[in-house]
């Protein structure tokens, strides 16, 4: 079965830091990836996804992640934050082909201060 | 607009009365789902679908039910609500390519606040 970790339950950032949160995941096969992100109030949207090719995939909000096949892992971060990237984030995967099937993290609530 | 569309976005109900949650996708999109949200738990997915008269599982299915007779439509229906039903729901939809291995990504609905008291 998998099963998705995310490390920081809850991260508090000055505005201007540079942002990273893990996400770990099991299983043996091929996976898609994803990053989902929730802004207060709202329903969760896509921030970034990975299916193939080159592991390191750009999103929306100048958002990047890293898929590293060996760690099991799709950190995401971001170089710079804001004020308006106060959200929750939501790490997701499912098996490659095996769209049954997605698992989310519990997720990482990020708190930027101005 | 391409959107899922739930309602009620609010629903307080009382244990033991019957309830249905709707959910509507114009995307034509054939996989559809239902996850909860709750504090400290994160999405955990209650049932999905992959097509018109297909469903299964998810990972807490207990209390629920579903149908799907429809490709837009995906309700969650449930019988009897306990208080421990008391979640944030949400209801989600992709497009599948027959035969390849791209997953399209999840579409949400903008959810659900249920109270079961």
């Amino acid at each position: 079965a998998q099963s998705v970790s995310q490390h920081n339950h809850h991260v508090i950032l000055s505005e201007a830091a540079s942002l990273e949160l893990g996400c770990n995941y099991s299983y043996g096969g091929t996976v898609n990836l994803f990053w989902y992100v929730q802004y207060p109030g709202q329903h969760l949207q896509l921030l970034l996804k990975y299916f193939s090719g080159d592991p390191l995939v750009k999103g929306i909000k100048g958002f990047e992640a890293e898929f590293i096949k060996s760690k099991f892992s799709f950190n995401l971060r971001k170089p710079s934050v804001q004020w308006s990237d106060t959200a929750e984030y939501f790490c997701a995967v499912n098996a490659w082909g095996g769209y049954q099937k997605v698992t989310f993290g519990i997720g990482t609530k990020l708190q930027v201060i101005p | 607009e391409a959107q899922v569309t739930q309602n009620p976005r609010y629903l307080i109900t009382v244990t033991g009365k019957k309830l249905t949650v709707t959910c509507s996708q114009n995307m034509n999109h054939e996989y559809m789902s239902w996850y909860r949200q709750d504090p400290g738990l994160g999405l955990r997915q209650i049932y999905y679908s992959m097509n018109v008269e297909v469903t299964d599982k998810g990972d807490v299915p207990e209390g629920y039910k579903v149908s799907r007779k429809e490709k837009r439509n995906f309700p969650l229906i449930l019988e009897s609500p306990s208080p421990n039903q008391t979640s944030l729901y949400f209801c989600a939809s992709s497009l599948v390519f027959s035969g390849s291995s791209y997953n399209s990504p999840l579409h949400f609905g903008n959810g659900t606040r249920l109270t079961v008291t």
